[in-house]
């Protein structure tokens, strides 16, 4: 059990475009879910934190208007990355708990590439 | 936000040879997490600690919360080609403001020649 899936796993858009990310966690509820942005040969990043229902809260230096998140369900979350630029090209990664202190389970990843 | 620090940051080793790794904090976590994590691809689950001096074991994998709540350490035993990748300490306070939250370490590649 605990499978977490990512959708779509590769994205290239021209620069400007708005992308949006779905994590849906397919065999359990998430009451909490993360959003992390990873890049090459480093650890991930927290960017925010999702509880259903309730409003994102975002790590500091994360802009809320340029990435959006929305957790309308116990089994889905969204990243929209408003208007992007080149230089938020990276790896987009979600990962999905059952409660706050459950371990985290994570999706295969968003390949984002801005041109 | 916080890194544990985890070492080494890199091992090449010989197909059959145990690989030890481990992670350190500053602060005290409730909960420690080993991921794996291949290129492109999300991290795993491998192992999660609940408890101070537990060990526990996932196949050829071994790992345990140290006592003092500050460490914790990943053993494989007899390593095989398709355990390449980048492994992940993490821990979790799990509770208070960061319920959940998980502080990472930087990782460590691991390289298996056969």
């Amino acid at each position: 059990g605990a499978v977490v899936s990512q959708h779509p796993s590769r994205v290239i858009c021209k620069s400007g475009t708005s992308v949006k990310i779905e994590c849906r966690s397919l065999d359990f509820q998430a009451t909490t879910m993360f959003w992390y942005r990873q890049f090459p040969k480093q650890s991930l990043m927290l960017m925010a934190t999702s509880n259903e229902g309730s409003k994102a809260t975002y790590e500091q230096g994360v802009e809320k208007d340029k990435f959006l998140i929305n957790h309308a369900s116990l089994t889905l979350s969204t990243l929209t990355v408003t208007s992007a630029h080149p230089e938020d090209s990276s790896f987009y990664i979600c990962s999905a708990s059952r409660t706050g202190n459950q371990p985290q389970h994570f999706g295969d990843g968003t390949r984002l590439s801005i041109l | 936000g916080q890194q544990l620090n985890q070492s080494p940051q890199s091992m090449f080793i010989q197909e059959g040879e145990d690989v030890s790794m481990n992670c350190t904090s500053s602060s005290i976590f409730n909960t420690w997490l080993w991921y794996k994590q291949d290129p492109g691809e999300g991290p795993v689950l491998l192992i999660a600690l609940y408890k101070a001096g537990e060990l526990t074991s996932n196949g050829r994998l071994t790992a345990q919360f140290g006592i003092t709540r500050k460490d914790s350490f990943l053993n494989i035993s007899a390593s095989i080609p398709s355990d390449v990748g980048i492994y992940f300490c993490a821990g979790q306070r799990g509770k208070g403001s960061t319920l959940g939250r998980l502080y990472f370490g930087r990782g460590t590649q691991l390289t298996v020649w056969p």
